[in-house]
């Protein structure tokens, strides 16, 4: 069965570096896309970009570009999200979401399964 | 960006009551729209697709409709599982975006 499943919480300081990790099992990794979608503590989603895992191409979301960085490890069907400078503003609950298409072709750009969710908190 | 706007933002409903929360976009979006649920704690989970096509395993009592600007999920008869908060998304731009949420709460 599909499974993605996320690293564990991290707290951190203000100005270091953060990297989250989301492992694939179940299916073939460079078949569908990867999306990293960002919850603030009591509030909504906000979608923060995808990579093609075939090609390795980060797209952001406008908000999510400089202190982003999407990438992946295909030998071990893993994809990460680094958040560099963090600021207390960036915690929050970060998932990775697969989208059943590599492309992500308009009719196909929803999230058939999601990671359990990584808790990000810059405290100092 | 297409805004997305949901409504009611609360929601509270009894077990069997039939639930209705509406998706307004700020402009047509064809039927290029997702609704998830989310409970506390946990991940959003897909429920529909393409407006109205039901995800895998998602039970009957669910259903979507619309096109363009004017999008609703229905519940037909509330179950204790549903108590949740709900997501519609937008697919027809290449910046996706999410609804504000709706939380149907137990009356």
């Amino acid at each position: 069965q599909v499974q993605l499943v996320q690293s564990g919480s991290e707290l951190k300081k203000p100005g270091a570096s953060v990297k989250v990790s989301c492992k694939a099992s179940g299916y073939t990794f460079t078949s569908y896309a990867m999306n990293w979608v960002r919850q603030a503590p009591g509030q909504g989603l906000e979608w923060m970009g995808w990579i093609n895992t075939n090609t390795g191409n980060p797209t952001y979301a406008q908000g999510f570009t400089g202190r982003f960085v999407f990438s992946l490890d295909t030998s071990v069907s893993t994809a990460y999200l680094q958040i560099s400078s963090l600021k207390a503003e960036d915690t929050a609950v970060y998932y990775c979401a697969r989208s059943p298409s590599i492309t992500m072709i308009v009719r196909s750009r929803y999230f058939d399964y999601w990671g359990q969710g990584t808790l990000v908190t810059v405290s100092s | 960006d297409i805004q997305l706007t949901q409504s009611p933002s609360f929601l509270s409903a009894s077990v069997g009551d039939r639930v209705t929360i509406t998706c307004r976009a700020s402009q047509g979006i064809s039927s290029y729209l997702a609704w998830y649920q989310q409970k506390p704690g946990k991940a959003p989970k897909l429920l529909i697709y393409a407006a109205s096509t039901l995800q895998s395993g998602v039970p009957s009592r669910f259903s979507g409709s619309g096109s363009g600007t004017e999008f609703t999920l229905t519940i037909s008869s509330l179950q204790p599982e549903d108590f949740a908060t709900y997501y519609c998304q937008q697919l027809n731009s290449y910046l996706l975006t999410f609804g504000g949420g709706t939380k149907v709460e137990i009356k």
